[in-house]
């Protein structure tokens, strides 16, 4: 049973344009959310994270929003730039040091 | 930021072999690592949890005979692939909250091959 869910795949979005990345959770005691950025052959490399008394967090171009009641969020990266291409985690917890839940992840590319 | 370095970044084993990859934690104490495993275009999925000093709980699902954990010191935890077979492929990370206990740290991987 996939407790977090990241239905699309890939996306691809042109330099300079917002990509949202989108993300679903299914259990509701999840109280900790967090974006991870991977390249091939790499481990995953923390970007945003938020509590579930927040309903966003903003760090430079990414911003994650969280909506609760549709056991939902997003991850914001404005302006796109080539580098960002990767594959996007989203990842959820019970709590700030428990272990985390991964969605599939979703590929990003950026278009010139 | 924290570092934590496995080793090694890859390998190629003969099936029925054993394989052991190592997970530290530099600069820091980490007294639970966690390992996770992926395969090509799919998510990271946790395998098991590492306790110093105790022993490690795996996920269900994962066979706690051919993943064994060991977890003997608080900047080393090692996960040994027993009697490795082609279908034990995969890329495996491990990972460990810094100093706070608020953000986890990974390691950059671990590619095993199995032939």
């Amino acid at each position: 049973d996939q407790q977090v869910k990241q239905n699309s795949p890939s996306l691809s979005v042109q330099e300079g344009r917002i990509s949202i990345l989108n993300c679903d959770y299914t259990n509701s005691m999840f109280d900790y959310f967090l974006w991870y950025k991977k390249y091939p052959a790499e481990g995953p490399t923390f970007l945003i994270s938020i509590s579930s008394i927040k309903d966003k967090n903003e760090d430079g171009r990414f911003t994650v929003f969280l909506n609760k009641s549709a056991k939902h969020l997003s991850l914001h990266i404005v302006p796109s730039q080539p580098g960002d291409s990767a594959v996007y985690f989203c990842a959820a917890s019970l709590n700030r040091d428990d272990k985390i839940i991964f969605g599939k992840g979703t590929r990003l590319h950026i278009l010139p | 930021g924290a570092v934590v370095s496995q080793h090694p970044s890859w390998v190629i084993c003969k099936s029925g072999t054993s394989v052991k990859i190592e997970c530290r934690s530099l600069d820091f104490q980490a007294t639970t690592m966690f390992w996770y495993r992926q395969f090509p275009k799919q998510s990271l999925m946790l395998m098991a949890t590492s306790n110093e000093g105790s022993k490690a709980t795996y996920e269900q699902g994962v066979e706690k005979d051919k993943f064994l954990i060991n977890h003997a010191s608080l900047t080393l935890s090692t996960l040994t692939v027993t009697s490795a077979h082609p279908e034990d492929s995969s890329f495996y990370i491990c990972s460990a909250f810094g100093p706070g206990g608020t953000e986890a740290f990974f390691g950059q991987g671990t590619r095993l091959t199995v032939v």
